[in-house]
């Protein structure tokens, strides 16, 4: 299996300043066909997950452009360039290229 | 706009069986592959089991594989998670999704699964 590791865990930032995120991978997540399928999830309080990246880079409809994403082959990593308050809550990280699909830990992203 | 909504949770015994449903409207279902995902009380994020969007694959994760099955109607617009031998470390609130690019870029408001005697 691709185990995803996320890091930090914890992310305390303070409102305005900016925010990184780590997503290793066990293995490669270069897909057959050419493409990275890693995403990035953000999940607020109480309320279900919701996509903000696909393929590495690429911002799903409605994602705030302070929100960008990069990385290949195995490490990858979210940023967010000025930290909001609706900001607030855990994000993933989860590769479609390998069954079983996996998601990284979630790291907790709270205002400090 | 896409619409998914889960339902058929509730409390079930270990060993007994639930089957979970998710209705989509809003896109063409019949040309979508689909997810279930699961979150354990104050856990992370676990993918269940996909279905391929003419249902003619199916891909299960090693912790319910040959116990949970999946599966969809296109005529109603609906998936399923057929869940067999339930065990305490099933219980979750379970979420489907729909898929786009390698991962679900629509997810319902999830159904909570509780295994307990």
């Amino acid at each position: 299996d691709a185990v995803l590791t996320q890091s930090p865990l914890s992310l305390p930032v303070t409102l305005g300043q900016p925010a990184s995120i780590s997503c290793k991978s066990s293995q490669s997540l270069v897909h057959s066909d050419g493409n990275t399928y890693l995403n990035w999830f953000q999940q607020r309080p109480g309320q279900s997950p919701r996509r903000l990246i696909y393929k590495i880079s690429n911002r799903d409809s409605g994602v705030p452009d302070r929100f960008s994403a990069s990385g290949s082959g195995t490490d990858f990593t979210l940023k967010i360039s000025r930290v909001e308050a609706e900001d607030v809550g855990v994000y993933y990280c989860m590769q479609g290229t390998h069954w079983p699909r996996t998601f990284g830990q979630g790291t907790k992203l709270e205002i400090k | 706009q896409v619409q998914l909504v889960e339902s058929g949770g509730g409390v079930v015994q270990p060993g007994g069986s639930l089957t979970l449903t998710c209705a989509a409207s809003g896109f063409r279902f019949s040309s979508s592959g689909m997810y279930w995902v699961r979150q354990a009380p104050g856990k992370g994020l676990e993918w269940v089991a996909f279905i391929r969007y003419d249902g003619g694959s199916q891909n299960y994760a090693n912790s319910v594989r040959g116990r949970f099955t999946v599966s969809r109607d296109d005529s109603k617009n609906t998936l399923f998670l057929q869940m067999n031998s339930l065990r305490v470390e099933d219980t979750a609130v379970y979420y489907c999704g729909k898929d786009l690019m390698g991962g679900p870029d629509y997810w319902g408001q999830g159904t909570l699964v509780t295994v307990s005697s």
